[in-house]
């Protein structure tokens, strides 16, 4: 079992929609969590940081955090094209930074 | 400059050269990151400095050996490199170690 999981993708929604990105982790003692865009050929920009259960919203993005499931999501409202990129999951524990392989966003125009 | 700079953006070497890839953070973040990034694969952390103390290693091969001389340096140095280890090499820094990291634009290294 992987530490954190995503589905590789790609996942494909016209523009306007929302997006839905899942992350799964496998270490209880996980501390932090964050999401990260990453344009091809570029290198991964912060998206949300989230440290407790539930919502955090910022802009057109919202984190949702479930310790007791161990998984964390990220929701795209009003998706743009400007969106399309992969989306990776990372999950930090005392010194320990995991990121998942990412997801890969495609919205269509 | 701004954010996290790295330098050199590419690099070709060979097996047998001596080089070194630098990172500095203008954020007055305490705490920096070497991460390996090769195709199809997640992103591997390497090293992680906090306060300019090395905190983890992360069963690097010590053909790779890094240095920070301080909170806003950081240092990769190179020698005696294999063909695998051609990739994309980010730097990072945060705010202490629990908190968001900041990527540098990274170093594409290239091995022959």
């Amino acid at each position: 079992q992987k530490e954190v999981e995503q589905n590789s993708g790609p996942l494909s929604v016209p523009e306007g929609a929302i997006a839905s990105l899942n992350c799964t982790y496998s270490d209880r003692g996980s501390q932090s969590f964050f999401w990260y865009r990453q344009y091809s050929g570029k290198s991964p920009e912060l998206i949300m940081s989230i440290y407790s259960n539930g919502d955090k919203e910022d802009g057109r993005f919202t984190a949702q955090l479930n310790k007791a499931s161990q998984y964390v999501s990220l929701l795209i409202r009003d998706s743009q094209p400007s969106d399309s990129a992969t989306y990776l999951c990372a999950v930090y524990r005392t010194y320990k930074y995991i990121f998942g392989t990412g997801t890969r966003l495609k919205v269509l125009a | 400059e701004t954010g996290v700079t790295q330098t050199p953006r590419h690099l070709v070497m060979g097996m047998t050269n001596k080089k070194s890839l630098k990172c500095e953070q203008h954020l007055g973040h305490n705490a920096m990151y070497w991460y390996k990034q090769s195709a199809k694969k997640p992103l591997e952390l390497m090293f992680v400095y906090s306060l300019e103390e090395r905190v983890e290693n992360n069963s690097v091969p010590s053909r790779f050996s890094p240095e920070c001389p301080n909170s806003s340096h950081l240092f990769l140095h190179l020698h005696t490199l294999q063909p695998e280890d051609s990739a994309l090499y980010l730097c990072a820094s945060s705010q202490g170690l629990v908190y968001e990291q900041y990527f540098g634009p990274g170093t594409r290294l290239t091995v022959t």
